[in-house]
């Protein structure tokens, strides 16, 4: 079946970087879409952005650009999300999406939470 | 950006009972709209897309409906398990921009 596993929780400094990786299985990776989306603690979904796991092209939402990259290993089914010189509003949980969004197909893993506290 | 204005953020029902749910978008979002369920811990998970498409595997009690700016989540006879927080998500434009989300809580 079709499954996104994210690596595994994370406690970092300010300042520090993190990278949270999300593993794609049950599926051609390349066919859909990664989007990224960070949910603060008891607060709604903000969209970061997305990347074409096919020509590896991300695109940031305006909010996240600067310290946040997307990348991927596809050869691995693997989509990454790396966050440099981290603040404390990074604190949040990060959840990889493989979604068509017009469309049924729509797998999100199961969310990765960053701390930051120094 | 589009906005979207979720209401109510709060909700308080019993089983059994009829309940909705309202986004209000800031423009026309021509039907662009998702409806995600969330419980506690978990991630998101699809409920209709495009207004009023059913996800898979979704129970018939939940529908969604609307057009333009105002679109509505419909839960037609609530069970014990749909207790959780609702958002909308519109997808007309870049950046895709979710409602505040509506916590559905036990009367």
């Amino acid at each position: 079946q079709i499954q996104l596993v994210q690596s595994g929780p994370e406690l970092k400094k300010p300042g520090e970087s993190v990278k949270i990786s999300c593993k794609a299985s049950g599926y051609t990776f390349t066919d859909y879409a990664m989007h990224w989306v960070k949910q603060a603690p008891g607060k709604g979904l903000k969209w970061m952005g997305w990347i074409n796991t096919y020509t590896g092209k991300p695109t940031y939402a305006d909010d996240f650009k600067g310290r946040f990259v997307f990348s991927l290993e596809a050869s691995a089914s693997t989509a990454n999300l790396q966050i440099s010189n981290l603040k404390n509003e990074d604190t949040a949980t990060y959840f990889c999406w493989g979604v068509i969004i017009r469309a049924p197909f729509d797998y999100w893993g199961q969310g990765v939470m960053v701390t930051v506290s120094s | 950006d589009i906005q979207m204005t979720q209401s109510p953020s709060f909700l308080s029902a019993s089983v059994g009972d009829r309940v909705t749910i309202n986004c209000k978008a800031s423009q026309n979002i021509n039907k662009y709209l998702n409806w995600y369920q969330q419980k506690l811990g978990e991630a998101p998970k699809r409920l209709i897309y495009n207004t009023n498409n059913l996800q898979t595997g979704i129970p018939s009690r939940f529908s969604g409906s609307g057009s333009g700016t105002d679109y509505t989540l419909t839960i037609s006879s609530l069970q014990p398990e749909d207790f959780a927080t609702y958002f909308c998500l519109q997808h007309n434009s870049f950046p895709l921009t979710f409602g505040s989300g509506t916590k559905l809580e036990i009367k």
